[in-house]
This record gives C-alpha cells, sequence and structure tokens, in this order.
C-alpha cells in the first residue's frame, strides 16, 4: 500500500534557529495535510494542501507541496519554544481514501 | 463545542481481558478513524469507517474489532488484550474521509500487563 515517509524522525535545535522537515509518499497525492502533535496531546491539523507547486504561509510556519504531488516540506523560520511537538504530514490513500500518517517528526528546543 | 470525546482516557488490563473504548463526536462528520500511536511509529490506521453503517480495515486491524453504532459513535473493541497493545489509541473524525481536516479526539493511554 502507499507509504509517507517523513524525514528526519528528531531534530533538535537552539531557540531561533529555522527547522524543516520533509515528507514524501510513495504515490500521488490529491492533498496533504499537516499536524502538530504537543507532547501528551492528541494531533491538532495545520494545513491541506491541494494543488501542485501550491506554498501556504502561516506566520513563521511555510508549507510547500511538490510540483509532482509527492513531497511536501514543513520549514519553521526562527524557532520558539512553543514549536516544540510532533509533526505529522498526511495525505489519502489513492483509491480508498484512508488517511495515512508520517512517522513525525519530534521537534524540541534548547532556550 | 465537545468535539470528539474518548473514554476512558486510561486503562489498564491484564492479559486476556476484554474492554471497549467509546469514541463519539458531534460535528455532524462522515468518517471516523481508530488510531494506535507508539514510539517511533506515527499514527497507525486500525479501523476506518467511512459512513454511517460501513467499516473498513486499515494496517493494523489484528486483534480489534469496531462497530458504527450510529453516525456519532464509533466504538474500538479489543477482545482478549495482549501486551502488544499497549499503546495510545485516537479516535478521529472528518467531514470527508482523506480530503478533509481529521479531528482528533484526547486519546486513551492503555497499558496491558
Amino acid at each position: 500500500g502507499q507509504q509517507v515517509m517523513q524525514i528526519p524522525q528528531y531534530q533538535h535545535v537552539q531557540e531561533g534557529e529555522d527547522f524543516t522537515t520533509y515528507c514524501n509518499s510513495s504515490t500521488t497525492l490529491s492533498n496533504i495535510q499537516w499536524y502538530k502533535q504537543r507532547p501528551g496531546g492528541h494531533p491538532v491539523f495545520l494545513i491541506q494542501l491541494v494543488k501542485s507547486g501550491e506554498v501556504k504561509k502561516q506566520k513563521r510556519l511555510t508549507f510547500q507541496f511538490g510540483e509532482a504531488k509527492k513531497n511536501s516540506s514543513l520549514h519553521i523560520t526562527a524557532t520558539q519554544t512553543t514549536d516544540v511537538g510532533t509533526y505529522f504530514c498526511a495525505g489519502p490513500e489513492s483509491g480508498a481514501q484512508k488517511l495515512v500518517f508520517g512517522q513525525g517528526t519530534r521537534l524540541t528546543i534548547n532556550p | 463545542n465537545a468535539g470528539v470525546t474518548q473514554t476512558p482516557k486510561f486503562q489498564v488490563l491484564k492479559t486476556g481481558q476484554s474492554m471497549t473504548l467509546q469514541c463519539a463526536q458531534d460535528m455532524n462528520h462522515n468518517s471516523m478513524y481508530w488510531y494506535r500511536q507508539d514510539p517511533g511509529m506515527g499514527l497507525r490506521l486500525i479501523y476506518y469507517s467511512a459512513s454511517e453503517g460501513t467499516t473498513d480495515k486499515g494496517e493494523v486491524p489484528n486483534g480489534y474489532n469496531v462497530s458504527r453504532l450510529n453516525k456519532r459513535e464509533f466504538s474500538l473493541r479489543l477482545e482478549s488484550a495482549a501486551p502488544s497493545q499497549t499503546s495510545v489509541y485516537f479516535c478521529a473524525s472528518a467531514y470527508l474521509e482523506g480530503n478533509t481536516e481529521a479531528f482528533f479526539g484526547q486519546g486513551t493511554r492503555l497499558t496491558v500487563v
């Protein structure tokens, strides 16, 4: 079945540094979604990208969807301690429309 | 605005015991899912229900059963719990599965000893 791979699995940065996580699918996606899970919490929806090459920004967060609609990235500029958590990408499995999640990137920040 | 409500929040079971995790949503969503989360494994889909009256297997269905009782409720049953089922379980719902954002419950932390 479809696989959604995310790298890196872990990332530790100093506060103020930038952070990027990458997501790659084995198949073309109709859309890709990003979620954030705070430690001890549940995943919370951040954004959905639909169009090939789409770029969306939310304050310090920039989301990109690849031209081939098989990869995506999340970039955080000048991280803050509130950015701590695990970031997941997710995409619908083609045909079945099941939402498949990547393994997540856990971000920790040194204040 | 309750959103997605899961019960219980914590549970400890002995090997071989059974239990049902309850999930209810009040957003009139069509699709509901159960995921399990283990360290380093992300969120793995156990079962999902694209609409009332239908259920389908996800990536890791063995050892579980589900019931879509009505549009609001989707329960997950462990008939004979095993230590390998120790995990955090999340219920989620969406208006249209895969194409609209999913809303998650608070999670159930299950330990099987």
